[in-house]
Parts: structure tokens; C-alpha cells; sequence
């Protein structure tokens, strides 16, 4: 079945600092990729996605590339703010609703 | 505010106990998912349903069962608690895209559960 690996951190950065979290997916066919956070005490929500190879997904000063031939999707952002400190999600979609898979999560916490 | 509602935000409880996890989605969103967030087994997929009919099933133990009403609010419920049940749950919808695929999820803030 489908699934999703990331590093699972924590991650602990001081600001500006570059920032990466890499995942990879196993998948059949074509599926659309996210990166999800969550910041304390909420709910997830949508950073970025990408639905087909090559695609670059972009929000906040993140960014992260469909990479099909590594199956990757890994986030970045140039320089990071202590608001910036949640719990980021990679995931898939088959994009049929049929099941979006999450990676297990990374930790990050920026530090002034 | 992502137009997911979920209620209780907390409920405490002991084991052995039932209870009903309610959530609202967003207007016009057909698709209801129900997480379970756990500190040893991050996000798990419990449920989905999609105007009314269950769509697809994840780890959902059969202790716990969920439905969706026609106005499409859903209730996960959980019953015989255990202490390991003790976790985050959400609820999310989900939005159409143009091409008639699921594009992405909408969360909930969550109910947290604690069974004592």
C-alpha cells in the first residue's frame, strides 16, 4: 500500500537558519503530494502540495518539488522564524479520497 | 479557522465508558475523515465517509464505529474505553477539485480524549 517516510526529528534551529526536512513516498500510480503543519494546540493545515511530477509547491517562503524519479517531496525554507515552530506532516493523496497517507512527523523548533 | 467544527474540544472519561465525537464540515464539503493522534502512532486514519456512505476504513478497532447523517455531520463513536484510546482526534473534510478529485483536507481543531 501506499505510505510515507520523513525524518521524525525533532528538528532545533536558530532563526534564519535553512531549513530541510526530507520525505519519500511509496505509491502506485500518480499521486498527488502535501506537506501539512501543525502548529500548537490546532489542527493541521495545508502548506503546500503537488499533483504531478516536477511540480513545485510554494507557500510562506516554503518550498518543496515533486520529485518522481527519487519519490521525494522534500520541504525547505530558506530562513526560518521562531514562528515557524510546529509539527510538519508529509502526505499523499491518490487523489480519489480513497486514502490520504501521513508521514509520521517532524518536530521543529526555532529558537531566537 | 478552517470551517471544521469538532465538539467536545475535551472529554474526560473512565474506562469502560462510551462516548460520541461530533464534527461539522465545511459547507459543501461531502467527504468526512476521522483521525486518531497519538504520541507512539502519530496520525493515524480511522474513517471516511462520503455523503453518508463509508468510503474507506484505516485501523479503526471495532469497538468504535462512525456514522454520517444527512446533513452531513459525522459522529465518531468510541466505546468500551481503554486507557491506550487516551489521544488527539480529528476530523476533517475534504474539498472537490475541478476534476472531480480530492484535493486536500481541511482539519478540525479536535477532540482530546482522556480516559482515566
Amino acid at each position: 500500500g501506499n505510505s510515507v517516510t520523513q525524518m521524525e526529528g525533532p528538528v532545533t534551529l536558530s532563526e534564519e537558519a535553512f531549513l530541510t526536512i526530507n520525505c519519500t513516498y511509496t505509491a502506485t500510480g500518480y499521486p498527488s503530494l502535501f506537506w501539512y503543519v501543525q502548529y500548537p494546540g490546532e489542527g493541521l493545515q495545508l502548506l503546500l502540495k503537488a499533483t504531478k511530477a516536477d511540480d513545485k509547491g510554494s507557500n510562506k517562503g516554503f518550498e518543496a518539488t515533486y520529485r518522481k524519479e527519487t519519490t521525494s517531496f522534500h520541504l525547505e525554507k530558506g530562513s526560518v522564524q521562531v514562528s515557524d515552530s510546529a509539527v510538519y506532516f508529509c502526505a499523499l493523496s491518490d487523489g480519489y479520497g480513497q486514502n490520504f497517507v501521513f508521514g509520521p512527523g517532524t518536530r521543529l523548533s526555532v529558537l531566537p | 479557522d478552517s470551517g471544521v467544527t469538532q465538539t467536545p474540544k475535551h472529554l474526560i472519561t473512565a474506562t469502560g465508558q462510551r462516548v460520541t465525537l461530533r464534527c461539522s464540515p465545511r459547507s459543501g464539503d461531502l467527504s468526512v475523515y476521522w483521525y486518531q493522534q497519538s504520541l507512539d502512532q502519530g496520525l493515524q486514519f480511522l474513517i471516511q465517509y462520503y455523503n453518508g456512505e463509508e468510503r474507506a476504513k484505516g485501523n479503526i478497532l471495532e469497538r468504535f464505529s462512525a456514522q454520517q447523517f444527512p446533513d452531513l455531520h459525522s459522529e465518531l463513536n468510541l466505546s468500551s474505553l481503554e486507557l491506550g484510546d487516551s489521544a488527539l482526534y480529528f476530523c476533517a473534510s475534504s474539498a472537490i477539485g475541478a476534476g472531480g478529485l480530492n484535493e486536500k483536507l481541511f482539519f478540525g481543531s479536535g477532540t482530546q480524549l482522556s480516559v482515566l
